[in-house]
């Protein structure tokens, strides 16, 4: 079945520091990919998607590449900022299970001032 | 605006006692579905519905019900026979395009 495997956190970095959330995931066909957000205490929000092989998402600075071949879908950003404290979730989705998200354990990235 | 709204946002359960968890959404999306979220362990799919009077189990159903009697409703049950039932609860949808929205939680404390 499908499965999403993402770095372990916490992750703690200072301000402006570059930022990398590894994820690798296990399909049985070509799924879509996505990062996904949590503030404390609330829902999840879509940060960026990527559909097919060697597409970029990106948003708020944020980026991830859809890499087949090495099936990840690592999500990075130059410089962080203490407002980008959180929980991401790498995910995937594909028709061959009705579209169900499968999300990888999350990770808690604190960013210090 | 649209979106999806959960509540209440605290429930508090005491032992022996079924609970249930609304979910309502205004997007006109086909398929709605409910998490359970647990330190540590990311989200489990609960139950999952993809259109009106018909709904499947997820991964973790057990202890849980559910119905979809109407396009914009789909409530959660949280019923005596979950042993472990303390967790955050979230609902989403999605549309044509399969673009997932979350609700805000709701979090559940056995008491």
């Amino acid at each position: 079945g499908d499965s999403v495997t993402q770095m372990e956190g916490p992750v703690t970095l200072s301000e402006e520091a570059f930022l990398t959330i590894n994820c690798t995931y296990t399909a049985t066909g070509y799924p879509s990919l996505f990062w996904y957000v949590q503030y404390p205490g609330e829902g999840l929000q879509l940060l960026l998607k990527a559909t097919k092989a060697d597409d970029k998402g990106s948003n708020k600075g944020f980026e991830a590449t859809y890499r087949k071949e090495t099936t990840s879908f690592h999500l990075e950003k130059g410089s962080v900022q203490v407002s980008d404290s959180a929980v991401y979730f790498c995910a995937l989705s594909e028709r061959s299970s009705n579209y169900k998200l499968t999300f990888g354990k999350g990770t808690l990235l604190t960013v210090n001032p | 605006d649209g979106g999806i709204t959960q509540s209440p946002k605290y429930l508090f359960r005491k032992e022996g006692q079924n609970v249930t968890l609304s979910c309502e959404q205004n997007l006109n999306h086909d398929a709605m579905y409910w998490y359970r979220q647990d330190p540590g362990q990311g989200l489990r799919l609960i139950y999952y519905s993809q259109i009106v009077n018909d709904f499947q189990k997820g991964d973790i159903a057990e202890g849980y019900s559910v119905s979809r009697e109407k396009k914009e409703s789909f409530p959660l049950t949280v019923t005596s026979a979950q042993k472990n039932p303390t967790a955050f609860y979230l609902c989403a949808s999605t549309g044509s395009n399969y673009g997932y929205t979350f609700g805000s939680g709701t979090r559940l404390t056995v008491v």
